[in-house]
């Protein structure tokens, strides 16, 4: 069965500090990936995409980049945080056209202090 | 612009009754709908969805229906049981927009609470 782990579960930081969180995927070959983030009082926002290993989209023009270096892994960096990078960070993955949608990890909540 | 709207940010019900969930969207080139659950600190689950060539999904105690002229959808769980509490999200997307990815497009959810 396919799982995703993501980490850290919780993370405080410093602005101007950099960032990088982590995600995998295991029992699936070539899922697309996805960062979203929760801001407070608002829906999921899609960060960033990717389809293969060194493609990334991005949704949104921001302080923040992805990585996806292999096959299974996506990564989400900052090179300085600001305040406003703070909110819940959830990777997700999904094969072409399942029915179930995307498969969230259990998030990172990211406080920038 | 928001694409997705949960119009509700909160609802009670009482146990063993109908909860209605509702969700509107304004992009008509949406395809493909889904919802999830989300409980705090956690990752959203997917509960349920519906393609835009049906109006009716169900699946156990929960049922998507989709109105295309009115780009509305909404979710029922029937009976509510107090473990339903969670926030719900509503989510969209256009499924031929490249590659098969689910590039979702979220409302900004609504919280259920079921009084037991």
């Amino acid at each position: 069965s396919q799982t995703i782990h993501q980490w850290p579960a919780t993370l405080v930081q410093p602005v101007g500090s950099p960032l990088s969180l982590e995600c995998t995927v295991e029992g699936t070959s070539n899922p697309n990936l996805y960062w979203y983030r929760q801001a407070a009082g608002r829906g999921l926002q899609l960060l960033f995409y990717s389809v293969g290993i060194g493609q990334i989209s991005s949704e949104v023009p921001q302080n923040l980049s992805a990585s996806r270096p292999q096959d299974r892994q996506f990564i989400l960096s900052s090179k300085k945080l600001l305040l406003s990078d703070s909110g819940f960070y959830l990777c997700a993955w999904s094969v072409l056209m399942s029915a179930g949608g995307a498969f969230f990890g259990q998030g990172t909540r990211l406080t920038v202090v | 612009d928001q694409q997705v709207k949960q119009n509700s940010p909160s609802l009670s019900v009482q146990e063993g009754r109908i909860s209605i969930l509702n969700c509107d969207y304004t992009n008509s080139m949406f395809d493909y709908f889904l919802w999830y659950k989300k409980y705090p600190a956690e990752g959203p689950t997917f509960l349920i969805s519906i393609s835009s060539i049906k109006d009716k999904n169900e699946d156990g105690r929960f049922t998507v229906f989709l109105n295309k002229s009115a780009k509305h959808l909404s979710l029922h769980i029937v009976p509510s049981q107090p473990g339903d509490s969670a926030v719900y999200f509503c989510a969209a997307t256009v499924t031929y927009s490249g590659a098969g990815s689910y590039q979702l497009t979220f409302g900004k959810g609504t919280k259920l609470s079921v009084i037991p």
